[in-house]
């Protein structure tokens, strides 16, 4: 079965600083990565996902990661933190081909500092 | 178009009662998935449906825990009896499918079992 670490249940950053944010995956075969955002009482919303096209995935508010297959990572970066970025970020993988189910990240919570 | 819709967005019940939480995909999505968020545990899934049809129950707590889809556009999760270990946050969420992966959330639900 797939799994998702993601290294740091919580990071700290400076505004303007730069974010980066790990997630590592196992996969036998050519996986579906995704990044989801989950702001304070909210659902989770979709940031980016590879599909298997370009390997640097631009998504949503800035936000963009890149796949590495040699790595197995798929690692979230912004250039340039924003207070509003302050939220709890997961990373999921499809399951495998032709299933629809994700498994998910436990999260990585990120505070921006003033 | 309207997003997953979930019902109600907060529920307050005793240990023992009955409680029935309600969602609505997205429409011409075919799967449909119900996730629980606690901080001990985070996201867990616990039951997704394809085309109406449970797929995948092995998340499922314990028979207290049912759920239903009667038709494409209206989902059912129950607990009977509550407890309070059951407090919790319930998401609902649904993909498309063909080939599609992402999964798009509802808003939860906040459940709290005294």
């Amino acid at each position: 079965a797939q799994s998702v670490t993601q290294l740091g249940s919580h990071v700290s950053v400076s505004e303007g600083a730069l974010v980066l944010l790990r997630c590592n995956y196992s996969s036998s075969v050519p996986p579906y990565l995704f990044w989801y955002v989950q702001y304070p009482n909210q659902g989770l919303q979709l940031l980016l996902k590879y599909t298997s096209a370009a390997t640097l995935v631009k998504g949503i508010n800035g936000f963009e990661a890149e796949f590495k297959k040699s790595e197995t990572s798929f690692h979230l970066t912004k250039p340039s933190a924003h207070m509003s970025d302050a939220a709890e970020y997961f990373c999921a993988v499809s399951d495998r081909v032709g299933a629809q189910k994700l498994v998910f990240g436990q999260g990585t919570r990120l505070t921006i500092n003033p | 178009d309207a997003g997953v819709i979930q019902s109600p967005r907060h529920e307050v019940t005793e240990m023992g009662q009955e409680v029935t939480l309600r969602c609505k995909p997205i429409s011409g999505h075919n799967s449909l998935f119900w996730y629980r968020q606690t901080m001990m545990r985070g996201l867990e899934l616990l039951i997704y449906f394809n085309n109406n049809v449970p797929i995948d129950d092995s998340g499922m707590p314990e028979d207290r825990f049912s759920a239903k889809m009667p038709n494409a556009s209206f989902s059912t999760l129950k607990i009977q009896p509550s407890e309070p270990r059951d407090s919790a946050v319930y998401f609902c969420a649904s993909n498309r499918g063909g080939g599609s992966y992402e999964q798009y959330f509802g808003p939860g639900t906040r459940l709290t079992v005294t």
